[in-house]
């Protein structure tokens, strides 16, 4: 099955600044990359994601990079607000089931 | 968007207490319902895969005599946690994904359900 690892576990930023995380996968067969925030003891929210059939994807102060090649895929957070704060988690998806990474826990220091 | 609402947000109960938990998609037919436990600070844990009008698959490791699932209709996916024990506290969230190939359609999360159970 598909195996997902997410990097870094904890990143902690200056307001303003990038905050990057990236995530790889093993299945060749998975076509579709969402990224989820999930503030504290809520549900995880769909804020971007990205099909195998592009390659970069903008939403705002946030964008999502996929290389098929090497299997791997980033989400780039630029001008961080301490309202960023949260945990982020990425996953992969076959046609027939979603494979989540382990979480970021992302931390905006006013 | 797409609304999956999950009942209850919070449950308490007893040891040897058996807790339903619905999940329903509020404006989408949802061919496809996960469910999911949470534990603190850690990642979302698949549990099983509920497709309507059939049983579900379960992960491995995760007991179906324990943890039933049952989607009967399009917009409503019910597990019960069946003589929980403490052991069986955590954070259950469920999820939905619209008809279409599952790998193309982002799933929507209910609000969770936080189980205790003393």
């Amino acid at each position: 099955g598909e195996n997902v690892e997410q990097h870094p576990s904890t990143l902690s930023v200056q307001e303003g600044d990038s905050a990057v995380i990236k995530c790889t996968y093993s299945d060749s067969a998975s076509n579709y990359f969402p990224w989820y925030k999930q503030e504290l003891g809520k549900r995880p929210q769909l804020i971007i994601d990205i099909r195998s059939n592009v390659g970069e994807k903008k939403d705002q102060r946030i964008a999502v990079t996929l290389n098929k090649t090497a299997k791997h895929f980033s989400l780039h957070i630029t001008e961080t607000q301490p309202e960023d704060s949260a945990v982020y988690f990425c996953a992969a998806s076959p046609p027939s089931q979603f494979y989540f990474g382990t979480g970021t826990s992302l931390t905006v220091i006013p | 968007g797409a609304v999956v609402s999950q009942h209850p947000s919070w449950v308490i109960c007893k040891s040897g207490t058996s807790v339903k938990i619905e999940c329903r998609s509020l404006d989408f037919q949802a061919t496809t319902m996960f469910w999911y436990r949470q534990f603190p600070k850690q990642s979302l844990m698949l549990m099983a895969t509920s497709n309507e009008g059939s049983k579900a698959t379960y992960e491995q490791g995760v007991e179906k005599d324990k943890f039933l699932i049952n989607h009967a209709s399009l917009t409503l996916s019910t597990l019960t946690v069946t003589s929980a024990h403490p052991e069986d506290s955590s954070f259950y969230i469920c999820s939905a994904t619209a008809r279409g190939l599952i790998g193309m359609q982002p799933q929507h999360f209910g609000d969770g359900t936080r189980l205790s159970i003393l």
